[in-house]
């Protein structure tokens, strides 16, 4: 079983339509990350949680709200999609300390007409 | 914030051919250093890292990385690739003061052609 699973892997949605994507981690790690990427523009990072109370915005926060339900999960949330927002969505995990390796979801495909 | 230069978007080479990926990041006291793959419609995983010690880091796959601090560079190389290794590579940099925050490069595609 994979360690850091998404839902859905693939999703379409019209203009101002609410969405969440969903992530589960069975690594037992605290921190949880949330990444689109698009085409040349790499991973940018969206929101991430260093554990359940804590969460934080990355460098491109603005149309997404995030929560961390419990340690193992952490949803992402489109209130209102727009076409920009169509990207690759990842979820990352990873341990505690200043080396951590982060770990990444299969990615969820989102295109927003 | 750090900011992480791959120097190539593309990549072709063929099979059996050395290869080289570039990146460069922005200078700070200490840093730790990584390298991602992402092949075709998968997530991505870690190939190799560097995080102190020894400038020649060894990943999976067959390949290295050097770290040089003084031109602030983390080179990923192979003497020999092969067509299994063509995915998108990533660069990552993570401030040694700073919990938790890495920085993406914006990817370099490799293509190994027969």
């Amino acid at each position: 079983d994979a360690d850091v699973t998404q839902t859905p892997r693939n999703r379409i949605t019209k203009t101002g339509k609410r969405i969440m994507l969903e992530c589960s981690q069975t690594k037992g790690h605290d921190r949880m990350y949330w990444y689109r990427q698009d085409p040349g523009l790499g991973l940018r990072l969206i929101y991430y949680s260093f554990d359940v109370k804590d969460i934080n915005k990355g460098e491109i926060s603005d149309g997404y709200s995030v929560s961390r339900q419990a340690q193992a999960k952490f949803s992402l949330s489109l209130e209102s999609a727009i076409p920009n927002q169509t990207a690759l969505y990842f979820c990352a995990t990873s341990d505690s300390g200043m080396q951590e390796t982060q770990y990444f979801g299969p990615g969820t495909r989102l295109l927003v007409l | 914030a750090q900011s992480v230069t791959q120097l190539d978007s593309q990549v072709p080479v063929f099979e059996e051919a050395p290869v080289e990926l570039r990146c460069n990041y922005s200078s700070s006291v200490s840093v730790y250093l990584f390298w991602y793959v992402q092949y075709p419609n998968q997530g991505l995983q870690l190939l190799l890292k560097y995080l102190s010690g020894s400038t020649l880091v060894k990943g999976i796959n067959g390949f290295e990385a050097e770290f040089n601090k003084s031109q602030t560079s983390f080179h990923l190389r192979k003497p020999s690739v092969h067509i299994s290794d063509t995915a998108e590579y990533f660069c990552a940099v993570k401030r040694g003061s700073t919990l938790g925050r890495l920085y993406f490069g914006r990817g370099t595609q490799l293509t190994v052609w027969p």
